[in-house]
């Protein structure tokens, strides 16, 4: 069974950085790209990043570009995303999720003063 | 970027009635290995998504055969034959053959 467990999340204030983590489970973490989509209070689904099951391409939403940086450890089966400089406007829930077949339970993440 | 309308908005079902959902792409989800990467997503309340279809048709492990998907090209439906309680949420189209990838607004579904 796919597992997809975020963590990292809280409140941030705009301008500073955070790192959310998504720790993989029951299935082979290096064969599959992983992408994390967030979801604004009472809005709908967003993606913001994809990476390659090797880490060698990634992809990003323009609004994101720059600023987030989505990143893996095979060795740990853990997806990643850095995310600096934070903007009002990134507050929301971050899911990770398996090529959109497994999801994790997501994480909040509040840019705020 | 690919613009996905999804209609309606929201849906109030009676149990055991039949509805459909309507995706409309901006361009055409036919991808170069020929393939249409299409999805369809439930999010219950207070869930995290689950997938339901993937490439316009085709029902992932566990979901019931009440739900079914069609279409080609631009142009997608999302069925649900005999809507039970469990079916309640929100629906969403996904399209996976170009970047960024970009979701339908989402459909409500909800009981009459």
């Amino acid at each position: 069974e796919v597992q997809l467990v975020e963590s990292g999340g809280g409140l941030v204030q705009p301008g500073r950085s955070m790192k959310l983590s998504c720790a993989a489970s029951g299935f082979t973490f290096s064969n599959y790209g992983m992408a994390w989509v967030r979801q604004a209070p009472t809005k709908g689904l967003e993606w913001v990043a994809t990476i390659s099951y090797d880490g060698s391409s990634t992809y990003y939403r323009d609004s994101v570009k720059g600023r987030f940086t989505i990143s893996r450890d095979n060795a740990k089966s853990t997806l990643y995303l850095q995310m600096n400089s934070l903007r009002s406007e990134d507050t929301a829930t971050y899911y990770c999720t398996r090529d959109y077949d497994g999801w994790g339970q997501g994480v909040m993440v509040t840019v705020s003063s | 970027d690919v613009v996905m309308t999804q209609t309606p908005p929201s849906l109030s079902v009676a149990i055991g009635q039949s509805v459909s959902i309507s995706c409309k792409s901006s361009q055409s989800l036919v991808a170069s290995d020929k393939n249409t990467y299409l999805n369809w997503l439930l999010q219950s309340p207070g869930r995290s998504p689950k997938r339901l279809i993937y490439q316009v048709s085709k029902l992932d492990s566990g979901v019931p055969d009440r739900f079914s998907g069609s279409g080609s090209e631009k142009d997608f439906t999302l069925k649900i034959s005999r809507v039970e309680a469990e079916d309640l949420g929100v629906y969403y189209c996904l399209q996976g053959t170009h970047l960024p990838r970009t979701f339908g607004g989402g459909t409500k579904l909800e009981l009459k």
